[in-house]
């Protein structure tokens, strides 16, 4: 069935490092492809989407760019701060269909 | 524009009580999702409310069941509790059922069960 891999955190970094958190799918067809944020306390927010191969998304300096020869949508920051500390999904939708299929969440800490 | 809001904020429940969860979609929207995530783990889809009647369901026992109102809230009900239900409950909510609209998630409500 349909399904999303990401790392395993707990990822911490220092304030203003480069930030990778890679993630993989399975999926027939061309589903559209979704970063979700959940700060502590919180629900989940929708950080950026890319509904295409090669589209890239982009929001808050977080980009994705969603590469169907790999099957990867990798989240990637130049210049993390702490108010990035967060729990970030990876997802993916099916155009047909409208239920969300998400990863397991990589926790993201960083430290001033 | 109020967003998506669910209540209560915390549950506490005993096994094989039943509970029933609440949500109200941002304004404008017609369609419910309802999601379980276990601690530590993704969103897990329960199932999807869209013209007062169930449109898709995931991989969840009959315990868990819901409801949609004419003006579109919705009930998450589970009966029998375990203590494997216990986890925070989401509710999403879109216009229109299938199609790339984006969810909108509220803060959720967090389920204990003793």
């Amino acid at each position: 069935g349909d399904s999303v891999t990401q790392m395993e955190g707990p990822v911490t970094l220092s304030e203003e490092a480069f930030l990778t958190i890679n993630c993989t799918y399975t999926a027939t067809g061309y589903p559209s492809l979704f970063w979700y944020v959940q700060y502590p306390g919180e629900g989940l927010q929708l950080l950026l989407k890319a509904t295409k191969a090669d589209d890239k998304g982009s929001n808050k300096g977080f980009e994705a760019t969603y590469r169907k020869e790999t099957t990867s949508f990798h989240l990637e920051k130049g210049s993390v701060q702490v108010s990035d500390s967060a729990v970030y999904f990876c997802a993916l939708r099916k155009s047909s269909a409208s239920k969300i299929i998400f990863g397991s969440g990589t926790r993201l800490s960083i430290r001033p | 524009d109020a967003g998506v809001t669910q209540s209560p904020t915390h549950l506490i429940k005993t096994r094989g009580q039943q509970v029933t969860l609440r949500c109200s979609p941002k304004s404008g929207h017609d369609t419910v999702s309802w999601y379980q995530q276990a601690l530590g783990q993704g969103p897990q889809f329960i199932f999807q409310y869209y013209e007062e009647e169930e449109r898709q369901r995931g991989n969840f026992p009959d315990r868990f069941s819901g409801h949609q109102f004419p003006n579109y809230s919705s009930e998450l009900n589970v009966n029998a509790l375990l203590l494997g239900d216990s986890a925070l409950y989401l509710c999403a909510s879109t216009r229109g059922a299938g199609g790339p609209r984006e969810q909108f998630f509220g803060p959720g409500t967090r389920l204990t069960v003793l």
